[in-house]
């Protein structure tokens, strides 16, 4: 399979606790970039990779958030001492820098319970 | 921040039916995308506009990218079943480049499908 791939698919946590998403793009895509949806809702700007490098980051990203994409292949996100507010689905898309089209992995449902 | 009007919110049809769901923006986009995304998936990409006034079709599908570059519609012809789902425009500033590509979503369109 070539397609961006994100794991876990569901995670259900405790509020306060700390979980970490990962998503492994397409190959040979420079560009990763990581969204949220909540229910009803279109998918909202994160942040953005090209290579390793952050980007950009949305305000929606607040302190308790933090990417990484150490080696410019897969990513990591993760969320410090959870709300029920960061209840979501996490979605990571990959692009290459010449074609712009963005794909998008099956996302990860994040529920705190 | 910055926001896709996409309308209508949703549709009930009959199979068999064409449907036409559009978007507009207060700001100019270089780039109009269309994604499906069914329950529990992430959005699947269907359509890609680049050009002011560009008409693409894939399959029963049929999109295009508004001449203001501020607006895109999409048309579904032969609806059938396996066309439900909720389906999203995103708008992106610049395409290639050294933008970073962040994509700008409607609210989507829920579509339903009747055999």
């Amino acid at each position: 399979d070539t397609g961006v791939s994100q794991n876990p698919r569901h995670k259900i946590t405790k509020r306060g606790q700390n979980v970490t998403f990962r998503c492994d793009p397409i190959s040979e895509h420079n560009r990763l970039y990581w969204y949220r949806q909540t229910l009803g809702q279109g998918p909202e700007f994160l942040t953005y990779f090209q290579n390793e490098a952050q980007l950009e980051k949305s305000r929606l990203l607040s302190d308790r958030f933090s990417a990484e994409r150490p080696k410019g292949s897969f990513s990591t996100l993760e969320i410090q001492r959870t709300e029920q507010g960061d209840s979501a689905m996490y979605l990571c898309a990959s692009s290459a820098i010449v074609i712009t089209e963005a794909f998008f992995g099956q996302g990860t449902r994040l529920t705190v319970v | 921040g910055q926001q896709l009007n996409q309308s209508p919110q949703s549709m009930f049809i009959q199979e068999g039916e064409d449907v036409s769901m559009n978007c507009t923006s207060s700001s100019i986009f270089n780039t109009w995308l269309w994604y499906k995304q069914e329950p529990g998936e992430g959005p699947v990409l269907l359509i890609a506009l680049y050009k002011a006034g560009e008409l693409t079709s894939n399959g029963r599908l049929t999109a295009q990218f508004g001449i203001t570059r501020k607006d895109s519609f999409l048309n579904i012809s032969a609806s059938i079943p396996s066309d439900v789902g909720i389906y999203f425009c995103a708008g992106q500033l610049r395409p290639g480049g050294t933008s970073y590509g962040k994509l700008t979503f409607g609210q989507g369109t829920i579509l339903t499908v009747h055999p």
